[in-house]
């Protein structure tokens, strides 16, 4: 299987911040990477397809970056709505899901 | 607008069979733009896919589980179900049911709220 490694594994910031979480897979997966922002008690909802498309209604501040095994989500200003997980998940083989990012209030 | 909607136990005992039911609304779970799916999630971890089928009934599963799960998809009810055998309390989890959209997102669009599913005797 492709393993999905996120770094950090959470993170505080503050409201306005620019926010970086990274997504590395243990081999190349081209662009078949997609983003998820999961609140708590709530499904996950998708930000970003194939690597760097913003899926539809989701705000420009969120951007992804990357192709083969390195992978960028951006937050260019942090929002109060922003505090959640995020999980990068690859469907270039077996579909699998990184361990998350906990953005947090600092 | 379409939506999912997870119904099932939320308690299983050990050794047994759960088993959960996924119901579309406002879409059709026979356009075959789709893959409908599975998705777990155990208490305060991360995400593991389960499997999907297609409308037609082909399936593909996660290796880790494919010796004990069976998806299937009931289109005259438009719906489609999960069971899961031999469950142990490693399968204690949160389940979502969801959509894969394969023809341009290649990504979970659309999401059920999630329904928790203990296994305990």
């Amino acid at each position: 299987d492709i393993q999905m490694t996120q770094s950090p594994s959470s993170l505080s910031a503050s409201v306005g911040d620019r926010v970086t979480i990274t997504c590395r897979a243990s081999q190349s997966i081209s662009s078949y990477l997609n983003w998820y922002q999961q609140k708590p008690g709530k499904a996950p909802k998708l930000l970003i397809y194939a690597a760097s498309s913003l899926q539809s209604g989701v705000p420009s501040r969120f951007s992804g970056s990357g192709s083969g095994t390195d992978f960028t989500l951006t937050i260019t200003s942090l929002q109060p709505e922003d505090f959640a997980t995020y999980y990068c998940q690859q469907i270039y083989s077996i579909w699998t899901f990184g361990q998350g990012t906990k953005v947090e209030i600092k | 607008q379409v939506q999912l909607q997870e119904s099932g136990p939320g308690l299983v005992k050990p050794s047994e069979t759960l088993s959960l039911t996924c119901i579309v609304s406002g879409g059709s779970v026979s356009s075959g733009s789709y893959y409908w799916s599975w998705i777990r999630q155990p208490p305060g971890k991360g995400l593991e896919w389960i499997g999907y089928i297609y409308y037609s009934g082909s399936t593909n599963y996660n290796p880790s589980l494919k010796s004990r799960v069976s998806i299937s998809v009931d289109t005259s009810k438009n719906q489609f179900s999960l069971k899961l055998s031999s469950v142990t309390a490693a399968d204690t989890a949160v389940y979502f049911c969801a959509r894969f959209h394969m023809k341009w997102l290649d990504a979970f669009d659309i999401w059920g709220q999630g329904t928790m599913v203990t296994v305990s005797s």
